[in-house]
């Protein structure tokens, strides 16, 4: 099975400030890659498809990069609306979640 | 609009079986496969499996391998997860996706609660 790693665990950064997470893949999953964003109570939402694809109608500040094994999230500029866990996903063989990034505002 | 809307919580007791089912409207159901995703109170989403309503093939994760059946019914376009042996680690929100490469489509969430 493919695992996925996510750091950090877990931030806390101020309004309008630039956050980063990564993910990395125990191997090679080319591109595929996903990252969604989890609120309390409520289903993922995918931000993010195929490691740097934005889904339609989320916002420009997240975006994504990275291929291979080595993958980066990023909120250009943090709104409090934001607030929420962070996933990447890879389907390159079968599906795998990473553990999650929980994203607090200072 | 798509929807996916799964059957109500269910309580069981260790060792019984969950059948979990998840009806599909606004898009063709056999054009889509559906994954299977559980989430434990205040833990992350664990992936349990898919399923290609098209052809019945099915994939599951290594862990639940032997204890998950996921099958459907196209005539009313419905994707089923059933789990058995239950142990109090299973209690889980259980959502269903439809997936193609990413997932833009979740149900609402059925919690199974496993409690002596």
């Amino acid at each position: 099975d493919i695992q996925m790693t996510q750091s950090p665990s877990s931030l806390s950064a101020s309004v309008g400030d630039r956050v980063t997470i990564t993910c990395q893949a125990s191997q090679d999953i080319s591109n595929y890659l996903n990252w969604y964003q989890q609120k309390p109570g409520k289903a993922p939402k995918l931000l993010i498809y195929d490691a740097s694809n934005l889904e339609t109608g989320v916002p420009s500040r997240f975006s994504g990069s990275g291929s291979g094994t080595d993958f980066t999230f990023t909120i250009s500029s943090l709104q409090p609306e934001d607030i929420a866990t962070y996933y990447c996903q890879q389907y390159d063989n079968l599906v795998t979640f990473g553990p999650g990034t929980k994203v607090d505002i200072k | 609009q798509v929807q996916l809307v799964q059957s109500g919580a269910e309580v069981k007791k260790p060792g019984a079986s969950v059948k979990v089912s998840c009806k599909a409207s606004g898009y063709t159901f056999t054009s889509y496969d559906i994954n299977w995703v559980r989430q434990a109170t205040g833990q992350g989403l664990e992936w349990m499996g898919w399923m290609n309503p098209n052809s019945g093939n099915t994939g599951y994760a290594q862990k639940f391998q032997g204890r998950v059946t996921m099958t459907r019914n196209t005539s009313i376009s419905t994707a089923y997860m059933e789990l058995s042996s239950l142990r109090s680690e299973d209690t889980a929100v259980y959502y269903c996706a439809r997936t193609l490469g990413a997932t833009r489509y979740w149900g609402q969430g059925t919690l199974v609660t496993v409690s002596s």
